[in-house]
C-alpha cells in the first residue's frame, strides 16, 4: 500500500468518546487526504493537507478535526464520536495535489465502530 | 461542480468474456478521470487515469478505459475476464486545483467461472 500505514485498523469506542486515527506515510509526498467509504456513498473526503500545519475542509468536514505537525503524519481526530461516524476511514497521499497528473495512493483503511 | 456517476451497482460476467464498467461524469473545464479497484478489506488501487491525449487509455492488470467526450463517458474495459477481477470499482474525476478526488458510489464486479 505505497508506504502508508494507518493505525489503529480496527476501533470500537462508545458514543461520546474522543477518537484519533493516525495516517503515517513513508513517501515524502505533500499531499495527504481522509477519507470516509460508506455503503452507497462512494468514498467522501473529509479533510486533506497540503503541507506542514496546511489543512482544509472536505465535503463531510463536520464532526472531525486534522493535525499534521510533519511531513509524515497526518492525524483525524473525532472530537466526541457519534453513531453515525460508524465507517471504514481511508488516508491518501499524492506527491503534489496541485499538478493535475498526479494520483492518489491509499491506506489499508481502519474501521471504526461507535456504539 | 465535479461529479461522477456509476450507474450499474453491479455487474456480472463470465470468465473469459469481455467486461465493462461504466462512468459518466460532469465537470468544469478539462475532466481528469481516474479508475480505482478494492479488494475486499483492502485500500484503493489505482488502475489508470485519463488527463489529456489519447482517447483508450492503459492501465494495470490488462485494464484500459475508453474516454468519450461526447458522450462524457469513461468506461473501464478489460477483454478478457479473470475471477480474480472480481472487486469494487470506483470511478474518479479531479476537483479543484489541490487534487482532491471525486469519487463514484462504486460498481461491484462478479466474475463466474
Amino acid at each position: 500500500d505505497a508506504g502508508i500505514t494507518q493505525s489503529p485498523r480496527h476501533k470500537v469506542t462508545e458514543t461520546g468518546t474522543p477518537v484519533t486515527l493516525r495516517c503515517h506515510q513513508t513517501e515524502n509526498h505533500r499531499y495527504m487526504y481522509w477519507y470516509r467509504q460508506d455503503p452507497g456513498h462512494g468514498l467522501r473526503l473529509i479533510h486533506y493537507s497540503y503541507g506542514v500545519k496546511d489543512t482544509d475542509k472536505g465535503e463531510v468536514s463536520d464532526g472531525y478535526s486534522v493535525s499534521r505537525s510533519k511531513t509524515e503524519d497526518f492525524l483525524l481526530t473525532l472530537e466526541s464520536a457519534t453513531s453515525s461516524q460508524t465507517s471504514v476511514y481511508f488516508c491518501a497521499i499524492s506527491e503534489s495535489g496541485g499538478r493535475v497528473s498526479n494520483e492518489q495512493f491509499f491506506g489499508p483503511g481502519t474501521r471504526l465502530t461507535v456504539l | 461542480a465535479q461529479s461522477v456517476a456509476q450507474p450499474e451497482d453491479q455487474v456480472n460476467v463470465a470468465e473469459g468474456n469481455p467486461l465493462t464498467v461504466k462512468c459518466t461524469y460532469s465537470v468544469s473545464g478539462n475532466p481528469y478521470l481516474f479508475w480505482y479497484v478494492q479488494y475486499p478489506n483492502r485500500g484503493l488501487q489505482f488502475l489508470l487515469k485519463y488527463i489529456t491525449g489519447d482517447n483508450l487509455v492503459k492501465g494495470s492488470y490488462g485494464f484500459e478505459a475508453e474516454f468519450n467526450k461526447s458522450q462524457t463517458s469513461f468506461h473501464l474495459k478489460k477483454p478478457s475476464a479473470l475471477v480474480s477481477d472480481s472487486a469494487l470499482y470506483f470511478c474518479a474525476v479531479r476537483d479543484g486545483s489541490q487534487g482532491n478526488l471525486i469519487f463514484g458510489k462504486g460498481t461491484k464486479l462478479s466474475v463466474k467461472p
